[in-house]
């Protein structure tokens, strides 16, 4: 079985400042990772993803995850905060043991940064 | 670049009727998907296909139906229309690997 937890309904940051949305997961094997962010009233863009190799992921828009074996967590990050960053975020997980195509996902983080 | 493209922004329908909400994927995709989106609640699956005239139930199936004729077409079905089914709905595809893609939505609400 799969579950991501995205424990923060919200995260407030000033502007220029560092942010991190949160997420962990548990999967019975190896972990594929996403995030994605939802502006308002769009679909979901692709952000990154860890597949494998190293724990440090860089993505678009000058965000980046770290995976975390050990903790089981892929949290999102980005070292300066812009007010248009203001957005949705999903963390999701896909276990590669089960051979299933189907993410599961978090129930989302909303980002607000303030100017 | 990948594009997924959903029949309407936005909807209004009356509890009862019948609704289709389309989706189209130009990529040669072999997996579809259908989720709805609420909030507090984030995305959840309605049903997803991995190929042609295949298709499989997701977490909430429960009134609504799906159609694959063409590989690049996944259609939802609501068969009646009824006001709990007022929502986002988000088509994705993906190919063999994990990535996702997402259309940009359908904003349906019953009346």
């Amino acid at each position: 079985a799969q579950s991501v937890a995205q424990p923060e309904d919200q995260v407030n940051v000033a502007e220029g400042n560092p942010l991190t949305v949160k997420c962990t997961y548990s999967v019975s094997g190896n972990p594929y990772l996403f995030w994605y962010v939802q502006y308002p009233n769009r679909g979901l863009q692709f952000l990154l993803k860890y597949i494998t190799g190293d724990n440090l992921v860089k993505g678009s828009y000058g965000f980046e995850a770290e995976f975390n074996k050990s903790q089981t967590s892929f949290h999102l990050k980005k070292p300066s905060a812009l007010v248009s960053d203001s957005a949705l975020y999903f963390c999701a997980v896909r276990d590669d043991s089960g051979g299933s195509y189907i993410p599961t996902f978090g129930r989302g983080t909303s980002l607000i940064v303030h100017p | 670049d990948v594009k997924v493209t959903q029949s309407s922004r936005y909807l209004v329908k009356r509890t009862g009727e019948k609704v289709f909400l389309e989706c189209v994927q130009d990529m040669d995709h072999e997996n579809m998907f259908w989720y709805r989106q609420d909030p507090g609640l984030g995305l959840r699956l309605i049903y997803f296909s991995y190929d042609v005239k295949m298709k499989e139930k997701g977490d909430i199936p429960e009134g609504y139906s799906v159609s694959r004729e063409k590989k690049e077409r996944f259609s939802l079905i609501l068969e009646s229309a009824s006001t709990n089914q007022t929502s986002m709905y988000l088509c994705a595809s993906s190919p063999l690997g994990p990535q996702g893609f997402f259309g940009p939505g359908t904003r349906l609400t019953v009346l």
